[in-house]
C-alpha cells in the first residue's frame, strides 16, 4: 500500500500569511497526485490534480507542485475561507490512499 | 451541472446490511468511472471502492473486500454500495464521487454524502 504522510497535522496562521503544506508517497508516484479541500459539515472539493493543475474555479493562490514523492502545496496569501482541512491522495496505485490531511487554523 | 446524490443511509445493527445508492445526472454517467470514499467522526477520508465505467471491473479496500459490493446502472446513471455483515467501525459519511477517467484519475465531483451508523 502506498502510504502517504501529511504534515504538519495542524498549521496556526494568519490571513494574509504565505503557507506551504507538505505531502509524502511512500513510493513513486509520479504525478498522480491530488489535493482536497474539506471544510467543517461540507463534502471534499477537488482543489488541484495531475500534482499541480488548479481545478475549475480554484484561484491562483493555490498553487501545487512535486513529482515522485514530494508534493508540496502552497497557499500565498490566506483568505479567511481558506481556513479549512487539506487532504492529498494519490491515484497511482491501488489501493488508492489518501493523507490524513492538514487543519488550517487561525 | 454535475450533481451527485447520496442515499439510503441510515442507522443498522452490527452483521446487518445496508444500500446506499448514488443518483447522477449533469454528465455522460456512461462514461466515467465512479468511486466511493468514507469519514469515520471525526477523521480522515479512507478510501472505500471503485468501479470502471462500464462496470466490468471492481476495486475494494481490504477493510470492506468481501463484505461491500460496488455496482452501477448506467441506464439509470446511479450508483450503488452494497453493505453486508456491517461492523461498528464501518460507521461514517459515505460520498460518492466522479473520477476523471473511464477507469482511472483523480475525484473531480463529489456528493454531500450518506450518514451510516451502525450500533446495537
Amino acid at each position: 500500500e502506498t502510504v502517504m504522510t501529511q504534515s504538519p497535522a495542524t498549521l496556526s496562521v494568519s490571513p494574509g500569511e504565505r503557507v506551504t503544506l507538505s505531502c509524502r508517497a511512500s513510493q513513486n508516484i509520479g504525478t498522480n497526485l491530488a489535493w482536497y479541500q474539506q471544510k467543517p459539515g461540507q463534502a471534499p472539493r477537488l482543489l488541484i490534480y495531475g500534482a499541480s493543475t488548479r481545478a475549475t474555479g480554484i484561484p491562483a493562490r493555490f498553487s501545487g507542485s512535486g513529482s515522485g514523492t514530494e508534493f508540496p502545496l502552497t497557499i500565498s496569501s490566506l483568505q479567511s475561507e481558506d481556513f479549512a482541512v487539506y487532504y492529498c491522495q494519490q491515484y497511482s496505485y491501488w489501493p488508492l490512499t489518501f493523507g490524513g490531511g492538514t487543519k488550517l487554523e487561525i | 451541472e454535475v450533481k451527485l446524490v447520496e442515499s439510503g443511509g441510515g442507522l443498522a445493527q452490527p452483521g446487518g446490511s445496508l444500500r446506499l445508492s448514488c443518483a447522477a445526472s449533469g454528465f455522460t454517467f456512461s462514461s466515467y468511472a465512479m468511486t466511493w470514499v468514507r469519514q469515520a467522526p471525526g477523521k480522515g477520508l479512507e478510501w472505500v471502492s471503485a468501479i470502471t465505467d462500464s462496470g466490468s471491473t471492481t476495486y475494494y479496500a481490504d477493510s470492506v473486500r468481501g463484505r461491500f459490493t460496488i455496482s452501477r446502472d448506467n441506464s439509470e446513471n446511479v450508483l450503488y454500495l452494497y453493505m453486508n455483515s456491517l461492523r461498528v467501525d464501518d460507521t461514517a459519511i459515505y460520498y460518492c464521487a466522479k473520477r476523471s477517467g473511464h477507469s482511472y484519475g483523480h475525484n473531480d465531483y463529489w456528493g454531500q454524502g450518506a450518514l451510516v451508523t451502525v450500533s446495537s
